[in-house]
Order: C-alpha cells, then sequence, then structure tokens
C-alpha cells in the first residue's frame, strides 16, 4: 500500500518568506503527483502536476519538484502571502488512484 | 460542465436514514473517483469508474456503501442506514482516463449524520 507522508503539519511564518513544503512516498513507479490546495469549506484546487518523467513545474511563485529515487517532492512558495494561508494536500498515482498525504496547514501572517 | 459539480453541497441526515450524493464530472472525463475525508486529514479512496464501469471499490468501507455510473457520465454513492462515523466530506473527482492526467475535485458534500 502507498504511503504518503508530509512535513510539517502545520507552519506559521511572517508574510514574505520563501518555504518550503515536504512530501514524500512509498511507491516510485508513479504516474505522476500533484500539488493541490485546500480552502476551508470549498474543494481542491490543483496547484501543479508533475508527470514522473519530469523534475519540475512552476507556476507563478510557485515551484515544485519530483525525485523519484528518493521519494520526495517538495513544493517551493516564495514570497509567501496572507492569501497563501491553507492546507497543501500532495498526491501521488500510482496505477488508478491518487494516494494523499495529510496535508501541511499553512499561516502567513502579515 | 465547466468543472465537477457535486450536490448537495450539505447534507445533514439522522442515523439510520440513507442518503445519496451526486456528482457530474467534467463533460469528456472518462474516469471518476469518490474519496472520503475527515477533518484534519487527507482524502481517502473509495471508488473509482472507467466509463460506467465500477474498476476499484476496495475503498468502500463496508457493504452499506455502494456507487454506480449507469451511463458512464453522473454517479451517485449511495450510504444505507447512515451511522455518526460516516460524517465526513466526501468528495469527487474526474480525470481524462486513467494514467498520466490530473484529477479535477469537485467542492464536496458535507455529510452529518445525528
Amino acid at each position: 500500500k502507498q504511503e504518503v507522508t508530509q512535513i510539517p503539519a502545520a507552519l506559521s511564518v511572517p508574510e514574505g518568506e520563501n518555504l518550503v513544503l515536504n512530501c514524500s512516498f512509498t511507491d516510485s513507479a508513479i504516474y505522476n503527483l500533484q500539488w493541490f490546495r485546500q480552502d476551508p469549506g470549498k474543494g481542491l484546487t490543483s496547484l501543479l502536476l508533475i508527470q514522473s518523467s519530469q523534475r519540475e513545474q512552476t507556476s507563478g511563485r510557485l515551484n515544485a519538484s519530483l525525485d523519484k529515487s528518493s521519494g520526495r517532492s517538495t513544493l517551493y512558495i516564495a514570497a509567501s502571502q496572507p492569501g497563501d494561508s491553507a492546507t497543501y494536500l500532495c498526491a501521488e498515482r500510482a496505477g488508478n488512484m491518487l494516494t494523499f498525504g495529510g496535508g501541511t496547514r499553512l499561516m502567513v501572517k502579515p | 460542465g465547466a468543472g465537477v459539480s457535486q450536490s448537495p453541497r450539505y447534507k445533514v441526515t439522522k442515523r439510520g436514514q440513507d442518503v445519496a450524493l451526486r456528482c457530474d464530472p467534467i463533460s469528456g472525463h472518462v474516469s471518476l473517483y469518490w474519496y472520503r475525508q475527515a477533518l484534519g486529514q487527507g482524502p481517502e479512496f473509495l471508488t473509482y469508474f472507467n466509463y460506467e464501469a465500477q474498476q476499484d471499490k476496495s475503498g468502500l468501507p463496508n457493504d452499506r456503501f455502494s456507487a454506480e455510473r449507469p451511463e458512464g457520465s453522473i454517479s451517485t454513492l449511495t450510504i444505507q442506514r447512515t451511522e455518526q462515523r460516516d460524517s465526513a466530506m466526501y468528495r469527487c473527482a474526474s480525470s481524462l482516463e486513467v494514467g498520466y492526467y490530473g484529477y479535477t475535485f469537485g467542492s464536496g458534500t458535507r455529510l452529518t449524520v445525528v
């Protein structure tokens, strides 16, 4: 059974900091890895999708990397803003389903 | 449609009642998935369909849970004889097909069993 772990579980930073969220997974035979953002009471918004053949993806202030050999992915958020406050979930796709980590709850203080 | 639509958004039901949760995927998406998310945790897989065929139901907790997608589009997740432990956010997602495509999630249905 695939396992996905996210560290830290919670993070509080002042506005403007660059930060890194970590995701580790046990199954290296993945199709892709997806990072989502979850806001309270709302759905999951896809942020970045990294295919197994790729090493990283970038969207605005977000950059996600993938290292299959070590079973790790990181989400880098540059110049954090209060609007970035949310729960960030990573999920690996190995086979027919996504397996999610427990998420990192991010709070960016003004 | 433009996104994945789930209804109802909120459902409060009495213990022992049956509930049906609906998911309308993105038009043309072959694969449809149901997940359940407890507070403070990541979503957990329940079941998925390719077209109308249920390919994997290994995540359904017990036989009170069932799902169908009779015409390969809209899906219904049914919970019979609900129990308080069934209270959670139920999320539906669709994907163009199995493999290298990402998932798009709906807003979810918050189920509360009282």
